[in-house]
């Protein structure tokens, strides 16, 4: 597989399941990045890893707890989601970015409904 | 602030015609910019990109111009086909501040692009 690839591309849960989130890059990247896309709104940048440590988490509740084993693979964590949490969770990586354009590479996205 | 917004949310044109999207920036530090593309059901898939230190870059049937006096972005597709509808969204950076986070794009909401045959 190339690219970045997200499991599961659609998930159901209720307020009080707990579940996870994959993502994984095969480009070699040294970045990866959750991000969340509501209806009508931009996308919300959530957390960055940058070679495995976070170095950034953009004021996200703990309900959403990442993890970063490798460069290549990025999970999210879900625990007590609200119904409002409800949306697109893309994942993405660019190369290192201290250096190069900054560009990133999105996932397909994983579609979340919370009942 | 840092905001990136967009002046039509909606836009619809005649297969064969050419699109123009256009996107305004609030911060003048920025010097990076991106557009993407979103389809239907996937990720945004990257297009074309322009630094603040040009004024037009050329793609494949697509051409970014960019006005850093007005702060504005646009994104020009040429003989627009029915595989351009999708929602476009601009992206900017700010890459060259020294101890930057110059790896967080901020998002302009997007414009949908309906291209009718």
């Amino acid at each position: 597989e190339t690219g970045v690839t997200q499991t599961p591309r659609h998930l159901v849960m209720g307020m009080t399941n707990k579940k996870s989130l994959k993502c994984e890059q095969h480009l070699g990247h040294n970045a990866m990045y959750w991000y969340k896309q509501s209806a009508k709104k931009p996308l919300e940048l959530m957390f960055v890893y940058n070679f495995k440590e976070q170095t950034e988490n953009n004021s996200v509740p703990s309900r959403f707890s990442p993890e970063c084993p490798n460069s290549s693979h990025l999970f999210l964590h879900l625990h007590t989601l609200q119904p409002e949490d409800s949306a697109l969770y893309l994942c993405a990586s660019s190369q290192d970015p201290t250096s190069g354009s900054g560009e990133q590479f999105f996932g397909p996205g994983t579609r979340l409904t919370v009942l | 602030g840092e905001s990136v917004g967009l002046h039509l949310p909606t836009l619809s044109v005649q297969e064969g015609d050419n699109s123009i999207i256009n996107c305004a920036y609030s911060n003048s530090a920025s010097d990076y910019f991106i557009w993407y593309k979103q389809e239907s059901g996937k990720g945004p898939q990257f297009i074309i990109d322009i630094r603040s230190n040009m004024d037009k870059r050329q793609g494949q049937r697509v051409t970014v111009l960019l006005n850093k006096t007005v702060k504005h972005l646009s994104l020009q597709i040429a003989a627009t086909q029915p595989g351009d509808s999708a929602v476009y969204f601009c992206a900017e950076n700010l890459s060259s501040l020294v101890g930057g986070s110059n790896y967080k794009l901020t998002f302009g909401k997007g414009t949908l692009l309906t291209v009718n045959p």
